[in-house]
């Protein structure tokens, strides 16, 4: 059973640009969370999607958003890129998100801003 | 809310016992805890709901005082394979509402 595949692995971009991330979760599994990782904040919560839903949002500005497609595969969007927005962008999948079950993460996406 | 871990980073020899706590000043649902491997994806290590129930995985288990909205993961006899930084995560509620908010980690280092 194929896990949880993230691309693009890494990046690199500049202050202003866009990115998009790219998110396939585990199949049959129907929500997908994305969490930014940074040295010394652990794991921040962005987003998760259920069946296309976005049910919960974290505490990030409107620059980043998110989508869920009808075959479950997720996409993190980041416009007017910012030095701060360097990390590593974590998805994870689950076959409910409800809470009690394990979540599997991909990889992640390096993202380098310069 | 971002839960509070202690200690940030421990050092261990083979075969020593480690305890990582975790801690939140909120009502919890669900307590999560994941290790990350430099360079690799977190994995799941186990979940406790509150109910107090201790779980096990091999030599590594956890508590969850839902009372004191506090966790603590034990790491007995820690082998090599168990270095890495230990994440908790927590959920005020579960279902639709359900939210994982992962606290900045526990570093561990075990060595020979």
């Amino acid at each position: 059973k194929a896990g949880v595949t993230q691309t693009p692995r890494y990046l690199i971009k500049t202050r202003g640009q866009q990115v998009t991330l790219s998110c396939s979760p585990i199949s049959g599994h129907r929500s997908v969370s994305w969490y930014q990782q940074t040295p010394g904040q652990g794991l921040q919560f962005l987003f998760e999607y259920f069946s296309e839903t976005q049910r919960n949002k974290g505490n990030f500005p409107g620059r980043f958003s998110g989508r869920q497609f009808s075959n479950s595969r997720s996409e993190m969007n980041v416009s007017t890129l910012e030095l701060g927005d360097s990390a590593l962008y974590l998805c994870a999948s689950s076959p409910t998100g409800r809470g009690t079950g394990e979540l599997f993460f991909g990889e992640g996406s390096r993202l380098t801003v310069l | 809310q971002q839960p509070v871990q202690s200690p940030q980073a421990v050092i261990l020899r083979e075969g020593e016992d480690a305890v990582i706590n975790c801690s939140s000043s909120k009502a919890l649902y669900s307590v999560h805890w994941y290790r990350q491997k430099h360079g690799e994806a977190p994995v799941f290590l186990m979940i406790l709901l509150k109910g107090g129930e201790q779980k096990g995985h091999e030599k590594i288990s956890a508590s969850f005082n839902e009372k004191k909205q506090q966790s603590s993961l034990y790491l007995t006899a820690s082998q090599l394979s168990y270095s890495g930084t230990y994440f908790c995560g927590t959920a005020r509620g579960g279902g639709s509402n359900y939210k994982l908010t992962f606290g900045k980690g526990t570093l561990l280092t075990v060595n020979p």
